[in-house]
């Protein structure tokens, strides 16, 4: 069964406004990964946070972790057409650590 | 080379017929995954291989046989499968780092289509 659920599963945007997407998880983690899928093609990494990190930055990009409600968020900012894909939070630590299972997805699409 | 490649891109097979599913990095990534992603849904973990021996099976009908010949290739045979198995098939590797797990690399992946 897959370890994250995202919310929403899908938003729509325009162009320059911030978007967020949250994940929720279940069982305890090493780390949260977040990648992005443009439309069936393979996955992207965007940026990992580990257990023990609140907050990770990278370019646009904001993560935010807190391990005691088992969520997590994406921040995108300023965000570009470019950036319309599906997004998916990944956890580690249930079943080992190479057990990396994904949510089910946000996905974004920003008008330009 | 920060690549994984995979082959074929598009493969359309009976449901009689037996097929291989091939991927290689070279990037010295020493743990190698194989993912299956139905339309609309996330990808679902099928097969980890850690120093070429296959350490997670989540399950998998023996239809799917995977295979880690060497560091750098992964294999999928594929064997008597059902129309419900069509999905694309994504391979991925990453470091091993003791205890934690590093960023996956994907590749495009192969998309399948059981008539």
């Amino acid at each position: 069964s897959q370890q994250g659920e995202e919310d929403p599963q899908a938003l729509s945007i325009q162009e320059g406004e911030n978007a967020t997407m949250n994940c929720s998880y279940k069982t305890s983690i090493n780390n949260l990964q977040w990648y992005r899928q443009n439309s069936g093609r393979g996955l992207v990494h965007l940026i990992l946070i580990r257990s023990n990190e609140r907050e990770k930055h990278s370019g646009r990009l904001r993560v935010t972790l807190d391990t005691s409600k088992k969520s997590s968020s994406l921040l995108i900012t300023a965000s570009r057409a470019a950036d319309t894909a599906s997004y998916f939070c990944a956890t580690d630590g249930s079943g080992g650590y190479q057990k990396v299972t994904f949510g089910i997805g946000t996905k974004l699409q920003v008008i330009p | 080379d920060t690549e994984v490649t995979q082959t074929p891109k598009h493969l359309v097979m009976g449901m009689t017929n037996k097929k291989s599913l091939k991927c290689e990095q070279h990037m010295g990534h020493r743990a190698m995954y194989w993912y299956k992603q139905k339309a609309k849904k996330p990808p679902e973990l099928m097969f980890v291989y850690s120093y070429e021996k296959l350490s997670i099976n989540e399950s998998v009908p023996s239809r799917f046989s995977p295979e880690c010949p060497n560091s750098s290739l992964l294999n999928l045979h594929l064997h008597a499968l059902q129309p419900e198995d069509s999905a694309l098939y994504l391979c991925a590797s990453s470091q091993i780092i003791t205890g934690n797990t590093g960023e996956l690399f994907f590749g495009e992946g192969s998309r399948l289509t059981v008539l």
